[in-house]
C-alpha cells in the first residue's frame, strides 16, 4: 500500500469553527489531491497540488483552502465549517509525468453539526 | 462532475453471474482508470486504459476502452462476494494538471 496517512480519521465539529485535515505521504510523489465523497455525487476534486507551494482549485473549492509547505504534507482547511461540508474526505497522490494513477488514503469522516 | 456517467448506479447479482458496468465520457478521454472501494475504505486501483481499443484483464475482471476513447466497460466474470463494493471510473483529460475526474460510482452487491 502507498504510504498515505490522513488525520484525523474522524472528526465532529460545530458550524462556524475552523477545521484542518492533514495528508502525509512517504512516497515523495509530486502531486497531491483532496477529494470529497458524497452520495449521488461520487468523488469530487476540491484542490490539488503539483509541487511545494503550487496549488490549484478543483470542481468544488469554495469554502476550502489548502497549503503545501513540504512535499510530504498537504493540508485542507475549512475556514468556517458548514453543514454542507459534512462528507468523507480523501487524500490522493500521484507521481505525475503522464501517469495519473492515484493512490488514496483511508479517508476522513467529517461531521459538521 | 457530469463529464463522466456510470451505469448502472447499483447492481445486485447472484454469485457466479457475469456483469458489466459502463462509464461514458462527454469528451475524448486521455486515460481511463477503474477503482474499487469497499465500504468505509479508500479506493483501490484496478486498471488503467489509455489507448483506443485497449483491453486489460486482472483475475476475473476485464476492462475495455472503446476505439473513440469515450466509453469504457468493466466486466466481471463469475462474480464472487469478494467483488462486492463500489466501482468508480476516473478520467484524465490531458494537459499538465494531472487531475482525475470521477464518475458517480456503481454499487455492486453479490448475493451468495
Amino acid at each position: 500500500d502507498a504510504g498515505i496517512t490522513q488525520s484525523p480519521r474522524h472528526k465532529v465539529t460545530e458550524t462556524g469553527t475552523p477545521v484542518t485535515l492533514r495528508c502525509h505521504q512517504t512516497e515523495n510523489h509530486r502531486y497531491m489531491y483532496w477529494y470529497r465523497q458524497d452520495p449521488g455525487h461520487g468523488l469530487r476534486l476540491i484542490h490539488y497540488s503539483y509541487g511545494v507551494k503550487d496549488t490549484d482549485k478543483g470542481e468544488v473549492s469554495d469554502g476550502y483552502s489548502v497549503s503545501r509547505s513540504k512535499t510530504e504534507d498537504f493540508l485542507l482547511t475549512l475556514e468556517s465549517a458548514t453543514s454542507s461540508q459534512t462528507s468523507v474526505y480523501f487524500c490522493a497522490i500521484s507521481q505525475g509525468q503522464g501517469d495519473e494513477k492515484l493512490f488514496f488514503g483511508s479517508g476522513t469522516q467529517l461531521s459538521v453539526l | 462532475s457530469q463529464e463522466l456517467e456510470q451505469s448502472p448506479q447499483s447492481l445486485i447479482v447472484q454469485e457466479g453471474k457475469n456483469l458489466t458496468i459502463n462509464c461514458t465520457s462527454s469528451k475524448t478521454l486521455y486515460g481511463l482508470y477503474w477503482y474499487k472501494q469497499k465500504y468505509g475504505e479508500g479506493l483501490i486501483f484496478l486498471m488503467m486504459l489509455q489507448k483506443g481499443g485497449e483491453e486489460k484483464s486482472h483475475e476475473k475482471i476485464t476492462a475495455k476502452l472503446d476505439e473513440k476513447k469515450q466509453q469504457s466497460s468493466l466486466h466481471i466474470t463469475a462474480s464472487q462476494p469478494s467483488h462486492a463494493g463500489i466501482y468508480l471510473c476516473g478520467a484524465g483529460y490531458g494537459g499538465a494538471t494531472n487531475k482525475l475526474i470521477f464518475g458517480t460510482g456503481t454499487l455492486l452487491a453479490v448475493q451468495p
